[in-house]
């Protein structure tokens, strides 16, 4: 079974400060890691994907992950945060057989709040 | 590309009703779509799979009876909640795979708000 934690439902940076949300997973197989964006009233967006390949993933808009298998963590980062980055950030792993063909499952979510 | 919409973006029904919700790929053909649930505040849950042309595969828990899934094309699933109670009431988003262009990858519709009177 997969399972995702995502620490802090809400945080909070100023602008141009450093973007930090964090996500923990467990899973019975080897692991699809997404990172997932949800502005108000609109679809999910990918940002990006771990796929077993590099463990340093880079997405759309600046924002990348790292894979630690170690700490099966998979946080997603920013260097210089941007007002229009204020939005719902999800994390997800892929399915009971791994490989991303499956349904995915979600953390809680995260609500990230710009400060200008 | 890679565009899915859902239809109707809203819906208010009366208990003991049944409601209908579209969810279709635009530009693509999925053989795959997945349909999920999010309460307020909370993280969204996996209800079904829907394989084109064979039936769905439910998660634990989740009614089939009272959820029905039929993907009838490549390009439309339907969710009908049937006999809706006010407990149904929440936002589901559907998924789809473009296998062909894209792997495993899913995109995601906007959602359908349902709210049970």
């Amino acid at each position: 079974a997969q399972s995702v934690t995502q620490l802090g439902s809400h945080v909070s940076v100023s602008e141009g400060a450093l973007v930090l949300l964090r996500c923990n997973y467990s899973s019975s197989v080897p692991p699809y890691l997404f990172w997932y964006v949800q502005y108000p009233n609109q679809g999910l967006q990918l940002l990006l994907k771990y796929t077993s390949a590099a463990t340093l993933v880079k997405g759309i808009n600046g924002f990348e992950a790292e894979f630690k298998k170690s700490e099966t963590s998979f946080h997603l980062t920013k260097p210089s945060a941007h007002m229009s980055d204020a939005a719902e950030y999800f994390c997800a792993v892929s399915g009971k057989s791994g490989g991303g063909a499956d349904g995915l499952t979600f953390g809680k979510g995260t609500h990230l709040i710009i400060q200008p | 590309g890679a565009v899915v919409s859902q239809h109707p973006s809203w819906v208010i029904c009366k208990s003991g009703t049944s409601v209908k919700i579209e969810c279709r790929s635009l530009d693509f053909q999925a053989t795959t779509m997945f349909w999920y649930r999010q309460f307020p505040k909370q993280s969204l849950m996996l209800m079904a799979t829907s394989n084109e042309g064979s039936k769905a595969t439910y998660e634990q828990g989740v009614e089939k009876d009272k959820f029905l899934i039929n993907h009838a094309s490549l390009t439309l699933s339907t969710l009908t909640v049937t006999s809706a109670h006010p407990e149904d009431s929440s936002f589901y988003i559907c998924s789809a795979r473009d296998v062909q262009r894209r792997g495993n990858e899913q995109f995601f519709g906007p959602g359908t708000r349902l709210t049970v009177l």
